[in-house]
């Protein structure tokens, strides 16, 4: 298996724009997390998926920030507008939920994302 | 609630020295506990992880962590440091209802030859 997917590895955009992470989870993974981490505030969740619902978003930092998950293999982190305090590295990861939170959580190697 | 406090935000060792990363947690009940480990721009893998079997843990890469109920600690610990040890190793607990999920704030090692 090619383990978690993400792209684009690397974004650099300017503050107002909309900005699309996307993700492709290890096949037959039936959870997804999305984190951001920064120096300052370290690995946060910010939402995560149980087969494609959104369990628990209360990561979310406001509005602006939207996550979908449309089928199993594919999800997205949306950002409108972006402002320059959302830069930081976003971490998608996939889990098998056969035995709950025992399950080990991979993770894909992230998006790099600058917001001028 | 679950949460995780790691030890020290810096650990430095020397090369062949054990490696002894602090992670305690707190939790009225015990929890699932997991060490990963994340390289310069890569993300996080797994070290190893603690499901109520063995109270000692063995990981990869020669890691191992032992949990102690008493102490609520899950240290990790690696006899001889390696170069290739240093990166940043993250504490990890979740709880047994499955809603509940959460990272330590890091600990960077630096192992000096």
């Amino acid at each position: 298996d090619a383990g978690v997917i993400q792209s684009p590895r690397h974004e650099v955009t300017e503050m107002g724009q909309e900005v699309t992470l996307r993700c492709k989870p290890i096949s037959g993974h039936n959870s997804l997390f999305w984190y951001r981490q920064t120096m300052m505030r370290g690995l946060e969740l910010l939402i995560y998926f149980n087969n494609n619902v959104p369990i628990d978003d209360s990561g979310m930092p406001e509005d602006r920030f939207s996550a979908k998950m449309p089928n199993a293999s594919f999800s997205t982190l949306k950002i409108q507008p972006s402002e320059p305090r959302d830069s930081a590295v976003y971490f998608c990861a996939s889990r098998s939920g056969d035995r709950g939170y025992q399950e080990t959580q991979y993770f894909g190697p992230g998006t790099r994302l600058l917001v001028l | 609630a679950q949460s995780v406090t790691q030890l020290g935000s810096h650990v430095s060792v020397s090369e062949g020295a054990l490696v002894l990363l602090r992670c305690n947690y707190s939790s009225s009940v015990p929890p699932y506990l997991f060490w990963y480990v994340q390289y310069p721009n890569q993300g996080l893998q797994l070290l190893l992880k603690y499901t109520s079997a063995a109270t000692l843990v063995k990981g990869i890469n020669g890691f191992e962590a032992e949990f102690k109920k008493s102490e609520t600690s899950f240290h990790l610990t690696k006899p001889s440091a390696h170069m290739s040890d240093a990166a940043e190793y993250f504490c990890a607990v979740s709880d047994r209802g499955g809603n509940q999920f959460y990272f330590g704030t890091g600990t960077s090692l630096t192992v000096i030859p």
